[in-house]
């Protein structure tokens, strides 16, 4: 079935950066765009960008510009969301999401990241 | 780009129907018809209810239906059930992409 499967949670200090993967299966990887999103808790969803895997073009929101890199690698259908200079307002569950007819349709279940000293 | 304005919560009784509205501007919801609906159960990732802004992707129940008027789109719910219950976010393509604040909605 197709689906996008995250890797784990992460503990990071301020000032670090975090790489979260997001692999996907059932579906041909390059065929349709990857976005991410995170969720602070208790909060809303937030677009962070969103990344073509078939050319590697890049999309990112203006919040996170200079601090986000998406990149991906083909041979193993891996997106990967990479943000640095982490602070605490960054704690949050980041999602990729395979992008359809201008719709999410599937979601990875979600990676923790919590920042702390 | 300034998130989309939802009602912060909503609430109906199982059979009866609500609409949870979406308001964007000029620039972004009445532009395109691209508004696409979350639904998103505690603890769970999001779920595609709706893309631009009326269409149903298969396996979603055809209780859910979308539409646009000006710059505001509104997903209604008929014949609300309780598994229903959950929180409800709008999203706008518009050169980026943003979404709503999300709505609670409650099944008495």
């Amino acid at each position: 079935q197709v689906q996008l499967v995250q890797s784990g949670a992460e503990v990071k200090k301020p000032g670090a950066s975090v790489k979260v993967s997001c692999k996907a299966s059932g579906y041909t990887f390059t065929s349709y765009d990857i976005n991410w999103v995170r969720q602070a808790t208790g909060q809303g969803l937030e677009w962070m960008g969103w990344m073509n895997p078939n050319s590697g073009n890049t999309g990112y929101a203006q919040k996170f510009q200079g601090r986000v890199t998406m990149t991906r690698n083909t041979s193993i259908s891996t997106a990967y969301m990479e943000l640095s200079s982490l602070r605490s307002e960054d704690t949050a569950v980041y999602y990729c999401a395979r992008e359809a007819f201008t719709g999410m349709d599937v979601w990875g279940q979600g990676t923790t990241v919590t920042v702390s000293s | 780009q300034s998130a989309l304005t939802q009602p912060a919560s909503v609430s109906g009784s199982p059979g009866q129907s609500i609409t949870i509205s979406c308001t964007g501007t000029s620039s972004d919801v009445g532009s395109y018809n691209l508004v696409s609906w979350y639904q998103q159960h505690p603890g769970k990732a999001p779920k595609l209810m709706i893309y631009e802004g009326s269409k149903r992707p298969s396996g979603v129940s055809n209780r859910f239906s979308g539409s646009k008027s000006g710059n505001t789109a509104s997903l209604t719910i008929s014949g609300l059930q309780a598994e229903d219950e959950a929180d409800y976010y709008c999203c706008s393509y518009a050169g980026s992409v943003v979404f709503g604040g999300g709505t609670k909605l409650t099944v008495l």
